[in-house]
């Protein structure tokens, strides 16, 4: 089990460019989960992925963020024409969700973004 | 949708002293992790504790579902247990994620 994988671990960028996340999930892990994070405040959700398929998406999606899980193992997310109100962490989570138990997630390290 | 307030917003502590967190929520839960973030930013898993008492060498942690609130208690506290402590819970309203309070800055000084 090497945990949960996240690159790059830092991204800084200019407004307006596109940028791409990655995140390695615990192997046998069929959920995996993205969260924003901004400064002094706790985590907040933005998608899952329950194998490939994308099962919910917060209203904090914006048309210009795309997630996929292609595979169902590691997934990307884009965000395209960055403004600085993007700059955050960006954490991904993995759990294995199994029928009548709820999960527990696990947190890679997270991906700081930079909007100059 | 649901609430979730944790309290104190900051501590500080000598080291040694021990603390009680305290996280409420507004709704019943299916989930309810605490978290432990370092400063560079990494989320630690604690406890996953929807109800009932867990302990883990200086830490334990207390769910009252019925009531609606979970404690987490840091005893002789290490300069090592700074950082912020996040409660997040799942519930009914939500499929799968988590939704997170605003956490409680330790600070532990030697």
């Amino acid at each position: 089990d090497t945990g949960v994988s996240q690159n790059p671990r830092h991204k800084i960028t200019k407004r307006g460019q596109n940028v791409t996340f990655r995140c390695d999930p615990i192997s046998e892990h069929n959920r995996l989960y993205w969260y924003r994070q901004t400064l002094g405040q706790g985590p907040e959700f933005l998608t899952y992925f329950q194998n490939e398929a994308q099962l919910e998406k917060s209203r904090l999606l914006s048309d210009r963020f795309s997630a996929e899980r292609p595979k169902g193992s590691f997934s990307t997310l884009e965000i395209q024409r960055t403004e600085q109100g993007d700059s955050a962490m960006y954490l991904c989570a993995s759990s294995l969700r199994t029928s009548g138990r709820t999960d527990t997630q696990y947190f890679g390290p997270g991906t700081r973004l930079t909007v100059l | 949708g649901i609430q979730v307030e944790q309290s104190p917003p900051d501590l500080i502590l000598q080291e040694g002293a021990n603390s009680t967190l305290r996280c409420n929520f507004s709704d019943s839960v299916n989930n309810l992790q605490w978290f432990h973030q370092n400063p560079w930013g990494q989320l630690i898993n604690l406890f996953y504790i929807p109800s009932g008492t867990k302990q883990n060498g200086r830490l334990s942690a207390t769910t009252v579902a019925t009531e609606r609130y979970s404690l987490l208690y840091i005893s002789s506290s290490q300069t090592t247990d700074s950082g912020v402590y996040f409660c997040a819970v799942n519930y009914g309203g939500s499929q799968g994620n988590l939704i997170f309070g605003k956490g409680t800055k330790l600070s532990v000084k030697p």
